[in-house]
C-alpha cells in the first residue's frame, strides 16, 4: 500500500507569489490534515478535511487555504507569500478505526520564500 | 500553541543504552501518538496509545500513559545509531476531530556508536 505522497518536495518562491501543494492520502483514508513545521514554532496544525469538508482549522491567516477532492486528494494554497512562510509543510492521512486513528505523514514539501 | 511539553529537549547516549523521553499535555485526550523524524524528513509513526491504555510495546519501544498526570513516556531499549532522530508526541483531544494532532516540541536524540 502506498504511503502519503506529497508534491512537490522542494520549491522556492518569491515574496508575494502564491503556492499550491498537493497531497495524495493512503488509499481508503478520508481524513487529510496539513501541518506547518518551522524551527521557531515547531509543528502546527493548519487544517483537516474529511469527505471534502473542512472539519477543523488551526490559527493561521486566511492566506492559507485548502481543499479536498472527491478522491480524498488534497491541496493547500498559500497566497501572498511572506518570508515567514518558509517551512516544511506536512500532509497526513487517517481513517477511522476502533483501535485508534493512526495518523500517517508524508515526506513533506519544503517551501523557501525569498 | 503547543499542547504538550517534552522532556528532555535533547538526549545524547551511547549505542546499547536505553533512551527515555517524556511528554506532558494539558487537556483530556482520546489518544497519544509518538513519531520519529529524521533530519529534513517526514514523520514516521511509531506507536499509538489510547486514553484507556496504560502501556504498549512495539519491538524495542515501550510507551506508557498516565492520564491522571497527563503524561506519557517513550522508552527505546538497546538504542542504535539509526535511532538518532527527533521524537515527538502528539495528542488527539476529546474536544477535537480525530484527524487533528497537537504536537509537543520534540526531543532530539543522538546515539553515538
Amino acid at each position: 500500500k502506498a504511503g502519503v505522497t506529497q508534491t512537490p518536495r522542494y520549491l522556492i518562491k518569491t515574496r508575494g507569489q502564491q503556492v499550491t501543494l498537493s497531497c495524495s492520502p493512503i488509499s481508503g483514508h478520508r481524513s487529510v490534515s496539513w501541518y506547518q513545521q518551522t524551527p521557531g514554532q515547531g509543528l502546527q496544525f493548519l487544517f483537516e478535511y474529511f469527505s471534502e469538508t473542512q472539519r477543523n482549522k488551526g490559527n493561521f491567516p486566511g492566506r492559507f487555504s485548502g481543499r479536498q477532492f472527491s478522491n480524498s486528494r488534497s491541496e493547500m494554497n498559500v497566497s501572498t507569500l511572506e518570508l515567514g512562510d518558509s517551512a516544511l509543510y506536512l500532509c497526513a492521512s487517517a481513517t477511522a478505526s476502533s483501535s485508534g486513528n493512526t495518523i500517517y505523514f508524508g515526506e513533506g514539501s519544503w517551501l523557501t520564500v525569498v | 500553541s503547543q499542547q504538550g511539553e517534552e522532556d528532555p529537549q535533547a538526549l545524547s547516549i551511547q549505542e546499547g543504552e536505553n533512551a527515555t523521553m517524556n511528554c506532558s499535555y494539558k487537556t483530556s485526550i482520546n489518544n497519544l501518538q509518538w513519531y520519529r523524524q529524521n533530519s529534513g524528513r517526514g514523520l514516521v509513526h511509531l506507536i499509538l496509545i489510547r486514553s484507556n491504555e496504560r502501556e504498549k510495546h512495539s519491538g524495542r519501544l515501550r510507551v506508557t500513559l498516565d492520564t491522571s498526570k497527563k503524561s506519557s513516556s517513550l522508552l527505546i531499549t538497546a538504542s542504535r545509531a539509526a535511532d538518532t532522530a527527533s521524537y515527538f508526541c502528539a495528542t488527539t483531544l476529546t474536544t477535537d476531530s480525530w484527524g487533528k494532532l497537537q504536537f509537543g516540541a520534540g526531543t532530539q536524540v543522538v546515539v553515538t556508536p
